[in-house]
């Protein structure tokens, strides 16, 4: 059982468009929500994060929009370009034990088409 | 350059032959993880450890171990390999920023096929 649901699988966009990318959690422990990037080939790199006591983050073209009430968080990627095209792993973090645990979400391909 | 590097990239073997995967990272972290990567799976925690000769089990542990002699290296054991074992492997690091908050440093990965 996943405690970290990403959707969708699999996503394609068209340049200059906006890709989204969708998480919900359960675990109300969780506290922090990073977004990885996976270009292929490589390994996942920290894109952005987000902390539940704001409801939004923007840094660049990419927003998280974060609802705490609902446990859902979001990606946004506005004019996305073909740059943009990878695996994208929302993530869920809570700290405990000493030990700050992570889950990540199954995963997102975007594919950005000229 | 701040790094985390794993080898080999590439390993193909059979049922039951004993393999390690080394990991090192430059950056004096004290956490690193082991994860493996599944299509439709995601990411999923192996092993971690919060410091020299400290490691635990993480998600899926089963047919692995660890061992973290040193702070910079943290190599993945495979005593007895099995086909269910073929994936994508990372390494990674922790910078910890206090609380929850924290980066992971990923390796290059290593795909291991087990026949």
């Amino acid at each position: 059982q996943q405690q970290v649901k990403q959707s969708p699988q699999s996503l394609i966009v068209q340049k200059g468009g906006i890709s989204i990318i969708n998480c919900a959690y359960e675990n109300t422990a969780f506290d922090y929500f990073p977004w990885y990037q996976q270009f292929p080939g490589k390994g996942p790199a920290l894109l952005i994060a987000i902390r539940p006591d704001v409801s939004e983050k923007k840094e660049g073209r990419f927003t998280i929009s974060f609802n705490k009430s609902a446990k859902q968080f979001s990606l946004h990627i506005m004019d996305s370009q073909p740059g943009d095209s990878a695996t994208y792993f929302c993530a869920a973090s809570y700290f405990s034990g000493g030990y700050n645990k992570l889950i990540f979400g199954a995963g997102t391909r975007l594919a950005v088409h000229p | 350059e701040a790094q985390v590097t794993q080898n080999p990239r590439y390993l193909i073997t059979v049922t039951g032959k004993k393999l390690t995967v080394t990991c090192s990272q430059n950056m004096n972290h004290e956490y690193m993880s082991w994860y493996r990567q599944d299509p439709g799976l995601g990411l999923r925690q192996i092993y971690y450890s919060m410091n020299v000769e400290v490691t635990d089990k993480g998600d899926v542990p089963e047919g692995y171990k660890v061992s973290r002699k040193e702070k910079r290296n943290f190599p993945l054991i495979l005593e007895s390999p099995s086909p269910n074992q073929t994936s994508l492997y990372f390494c990674a690091s922790t910078r910890r920023y206090g609380g929850s908050y924290n980066e992971q440093f990923f390796g290059p990965g290593t795909r291991l096929t087990v026949l």
